[in-house]
């Protein structure tokens, strides 16, 4: 069954020092990866995406996310985190199918203390 | 995004009761989607469209229906609402071939 799998409910971190959220998957091939935000009473907002090429991918707001096809993870990354970048994070696979969808993780709440 | 708006923003509703979910967009996408969130289970598909009269079912469709009125309106119906589909609806577009969704600020529903 294909499948997103975020490890942690919760990640703390203190403001300035370096974040990682996990993701790994289960789908067949080699998949459309992506990270989405969501903001207390907002709706997810895109982050960033792997299609193919650099394994390190940048996106917005100074985040990053490393794709490793032997792990098949594609863990978010940040060097300096913000206070205001404590929020909900889903990681979400595309299989590549003809269907289009997306197949969530199931988030996981990151915290930045000052 | 401002580009995609759903009514109501809260709704509670009894057991029982039929209620409508509306999503519209600006984007001008063809393809638009419903999902659920619920607490440490991420976002499930619902339905999908991709186009006026392409309609799928999702992963978690029983107890829901849809009706795409334009390509612009996908609205989400619950015949008899029950309180396990108490949970926040999530609708989302996107462009023809490609595959990055844009949310709506989501839809609470209490079922009670």
């Amino acid at each position: 069954a294909q499948s997103v799998a975020q490890p942690e409910d919760q990640v703390n971190v203190a403001e300035g020092n370096p974040l990682t959220v996990k993701c790994t998957y289960s789908v067949s091939g080699n998949p459309y990866l992506f990270w989405y935000v969501q903001y207390p009473n907002r709706g997810l907002q895109f982050l960033l995406k792997y299609i193919t090429g650099d394994n390190l991918v940048k996106g917005s707001y100074g985040f990053e996310a490393e794709f490793n096809k032997s792990q098949t993870s594609f863990h978010l990354k940040k060097p300096s985190a913000l206070v205001s970048d404590s929020a909900l994070y889903f990681c979400a696979v595309s299989p590549l199918d003809s269907s289009y969808k997306l197949i969530f993780g199931s988030g996981t709440r990151l915290l930045v203390r000052p | 995004d401002a580009d995609v708006t759903q009514t109501p923003r809260n709704r509670i509703t009894k057991t029982g009761k039929r209620i409508m979910l509306e999503c519209s967009q600006t984007k001008g996408h063809d393809r638009m989607y419903w999902y659920r969130q619920d607490p440490g289970l991420g976002l499930r598909l619902i339905y999908y469209s991709f186009d006026v009269k392409d309609i799928n079912k999702g992963e978690i469709s029983d107890g829901y229906s849809v009706s795409r009125q334009a390509q612009a309106k996908f609205s989400l119906s619950l015949e008899s609402a029950i309180p396990n589909q108490t949970a926040l609806y999530f609708c989302a577009t996107s462009e023809s071939g490609t595959l990055q969704q844009y949310f709506g600020p989501g839809t609470r529903l209490t079922v009670t």
